[in-house]
């Protein structure tokens, strides 16, 4: 079974500097997804960026970038000047491409902003 | 387009009643996951619908139950409830649910209390 892992359970950050959240997952499988998901306190879960294992290039939205080492298994997001709409808890979830969908997260990290 | 919406957004009820969530998945989106997020336990994979059938379920007990329209709306059903069922309870959508990773859309969720 696949496990991923969040090791800060607590970030923060200056506002405008940048954070970067660290995941690292484990599996058998070769081809699969890796999502960053943001819960704000209104609880909505929001997709932030999606990363193919299949494509060596990392992600990037906007201010949101990943570092996907795939040998390393690890799936970190950095967040660039930082905004105080970026609070929230981030999670790392790990999709397999066989069978139901189906989201394997991690603990989380909660992504404090100060002003 | 409208995004996945979840009702009722808040129910209490007490030990031993049943309780009957509702998901609208997405428009053209033909899989429906379910998660219940807890402080203690984080995020867990329940079920996942796709075309009216159960294509995978988490470790729950019997208790937990789901079904899937042929619109594509689902409902989850929770026999005798009981304290522990206290949770936020997340409904996803994905386009397709081939197994490929789609990336799954998320309700603002059900906070469920049971007293």
């Amino acid at each position: 079974a696949q496990t991923v892992t969040q090791s800060q359970p607590e970030m923060s950050v200056q506002e405008a500097e940048t954070v970067t959240l660290s995941c690292t997952y484990d599996t058998s499988e070769s081809d699969y997804y890796l999502f960053w998901y943001k819960q704000p306190p209104s609880r909505q879960m929001i997709l932030v960026i999606r990363q193919e294992a299949y494509k060596q290039q990392n992600a990037t939205e906007n201010r949101f970038s990943v570092n996907f080492q795939k040998a390393a298994k690890s799936f970190s997001l950095k967040i660039s000047d930082s905004q105080l709409g970026d609070a929230a808890m981030y999670f790392c979830a790990y999709s397999s491409l066989q069978g139901a969908q189906k989201l394997v997260f991690g603990q989380g990290t909660r992504l404090t902003i100060n002003p | 387009k409208a995004g996945v919406t979840q009702t009722p957004r808040y129910l209490i009820k007490t030990r031993g009643q049943q309780v009957t969530l509702s998901c609208s998945p997405i428009s053209g989106h033909r899989s429906v996951s379910w998660y219940q997020q807890t402080p203690g336990q984080g995020l867990q994979f329940l079920f996942e619908y796709f075309s009216e059938t159960q294509r995978n379920k988490g470790n729950f007990p019997g208790r937990f139950s789901g079904r899937q329209f042929s619109n594509s709306r689902s409902e989850m059903n929770v026999s005798t409830l009981e304290l522990g069922d206290s949770a936020l309870y997340l409904c996803a959508s994905s386009r397709e649910g081939t197994g490929s990773g789609y990336t799954q859309y998320f309700g603002p969720g059900t906070r469920l209390t049971v007293l």
